[in-house]
């Protein structure tokens, strides 16, 4: 069974920086077959995608926010972790973490999603 | 840069046929994909790389892509499928996800 969960904080100030860590299971980010994605949606808005990791590696960034995100994998390649630096209250949002097929690019699990608020 | 455009809502009576378009510059030479989304809940997979349903998504849901525009087709729409619903297609060139701007399905 693939399940994805993301954690971190809930309340995060403004200029900080913003660590979330989704743990996998039911799949291996050692599967050249597949990665992990994380996507967001604002309350009330459309969902966004913000960056991926792949097995071999691969990563690749939202070109709007690409200086302010980095994506990596633990050792065990069960856990993924996205920094964004610099946040703003603009960035308030509920986080997903979600399975990605390499090939067609579809998202086929997904995490329940954490919610990040940014205020002072 | 590519974009996705959805209408922002479309309305159905139970039992007919609802469609649920996403259009993009040449968006047939890319594979699109499906998401319903309820409200408090996690997107959904319903059709990945035009046409495929996933396991356990009700026949009735389907999709078309061509030209530049995917669709997303529901028939015999039920107030269940009352939802938002997200395209998706990938990039390539880029290995970028691109989302549409979502569409709120009313069934009435």
């Amino acid at each position: 069974q693939v399940t994805l969960k993301e954690s971190g904080p809930v309340l995060v100030r403004p200029t900080e920086t913003l660590t979330l860590t989704c743990n996998v299971s039911g799949f291996s980010l050692s599967d050249a077959t597949m990665g992990v994605t994380w996507i967001r949606q604002p309350p009330g808005k459309a969902l966004e995608w913000l960056a991926h990791i792949f097995s071999n590696d691969e990563k690749s960034y939202s070109t709007s926010l690409k200086t302010r995100l980095t994506i990596s994998t633990g050792a065990s390649k069960r856990q993924v972790f996205l920094t964004m630096t610099n946040l703003d209250p603009v960035d308030t949002a509920t986080y997903y973490c979600a399975r990605i097929r390499y090939s067609f690019g579809t998202v086929d699990y997904w995490g329940q999603g954490t919610l990040v608020t940014v205020s002072s | 840069s590519y974009e996705l455009t959805q209408p922002p809502s479309v309305s159905v009576v139970p039992g007919q046929t609802a469609s649920i378009t996403c259009s993009g510059d040449k968006l047939g030479d890319k594979y699109a994909c499906w998401y319903q989304q309820k409200p408090g809940q996690s997107p959904v997979l319903v059709i990945y790389q035009d046409n495929k349903r996933p396991s356990g998504i009700p026949e009735r849901f389907s999709g078309s892509n061509s030209g530049n525009t995917a669709t997303l087709t529901i028939g015999g729409t039920q107030v269940i499928d009352e939802a938002d619903y997200y395209c998706q297609a990938w990039d390539s060139s880029t290995a970028h996800v691109l989302f549409g701007g979502g569409t709120k399905l009313t069934v009435l």
